[in-house]
C-alpha cells in the first residue's frame, strides 16, 4: 500500500490554460475527496465520490471545474481557462467508512500546487 | 458562520515543553468528530488524534491528547515534550453525522515552532 498519490507535484500555467490533476487513492477505498488549500489557509472541501458517483459540489467548485473517477479508481480534476485566483495546493483524500464511520481517517496525498501566471 | 476556529496564528514553544493549540468548534449535530492534522512545510496532512462526540474519554496517541470540553465546544490539542519534529502547521477539523459525505470542514490553523 502506497498511499494516496497526486501527480504532477507542482504545475505551473499561464491564465487561460487548461490543467488536468490526477489522484490514485488507496486501492479499497470507495471514498475519494478534493479540497483546495490557499495559502495561509486550512483545506477547504471541493467535491467527493463515493465510488465513481460524484455525490457532492461545493459552491467553490465554479463551472470551470470538473472532476471525474471513471471506474472508481483513480480521479482527475480539470480547470479550464485558468485564472490567478486558482493559485492553489489541490488536495486529494480517501477513505473507507464501512467499518469505521464517523471516525474513519482521510488519508490525504501530497498535494499539486498549481501556479497561474 | 465559521465552524472551527483556530485563534492562534502562530505559537511558539521550548524543546521538550509541552504546548496547548486552541480549536473551537460550532455545530447543532450530536454526532461529530474531531480529527487534528499535521502538515509540515513538505505539504502532506497527518493525522494526528480523532475525538468523537459520544467518547466518555479524552483521546491519546503517544505525545497527543485531546482536551475535549463538550459543553463550551472546545477541542485542544495538547503535545508533550515537543520535539524539533514537530514543527509545522497544525489544523483542527469537524466531521458532522449528519453530513452524508463525510467531509472535513477545517480551521485556518496554526503554526508552531519549536525553539532548541
Amino acid at each position: 500500500d502506497t498511499g494516496v498519490s497526486q501527480d504532477p507535484r507542482h504545475k505551473i500555467t499561464k491564465r487561460g490554460q487548461n490543467v488536468t490533476f490526477r489522484c490514485d487513492p488507496i486501492s479499497e477505498h470507495n471514498r475519494l475527496y478534493w479540497y483546495r488549500q490557499t495559502l495561509g489557509q486550512g483545506p477547504e472541501f471541493l467535491t467527493y465520490f463515493q465510488n465513481e458517483a460524484q455525490l457532492e459540489k461545493s459552491r467553490l467548485l465554479s463551472d470551470r471545474f470538473s472532476a471525474e473517477r471513471p471506474k472508481g479508481s483513480f480521479s482527475t480534476l480539470e480547470i479550464q481557462r485558468t485564472e490567478q485566483g486558482d493559485s492553489a495546493m489541490y488536495l486529494c483524500a480517501s477513505s473507507s467508512h464501512e467499518t469505521s464511520g464517523i471516525r474513519a481517517e482521510q488519508y490525504f496525498g501530497p498535494g499539486t500546487r498549481l501556479t497561474v501566471t | 458562520a465559521q465552524k472551527i476556529t483556530q485563534t492562534q496564528p502562530g505559537m511558539f514553544v521550548q524543546e521538550k515543553e509541552a504546548v496547548t493549540l486552541d480549536c473551537t468548534y460550532d455545530t447543532s449535530d450530536p454526532s461529530y468528530g474531531l480529527f487534528w492534522y499535521k502538515q509540515p512545510s513538505s505539504g502532506e496532512m497527518i493525522f494526528l488524534i480523532y475525538q468523537g462526540s459520544y467518547d466518555q474519554q479524552n483521546a491519546t496517541e503517544g505525545r497527543y491528547s485531546l482536551n475535549f470540553q463538550k459543553a463550551r465546544k472546545s477541542a485542544n490539542l495538547v503535545i508533550s515534550a515537543s520535539q524539533l519534529g514537530d514543527s509545522a502547521m497544525y489544523f483542527c477539523a469537524m466531521r458532522e453525522g449528519k453530513d452524508s459525505s463525510y467531509k472535513l470542514i477545517f480551521g485556518s490553523g496554526t503554526r508552531l515552532l519549536v525553539r532548541p
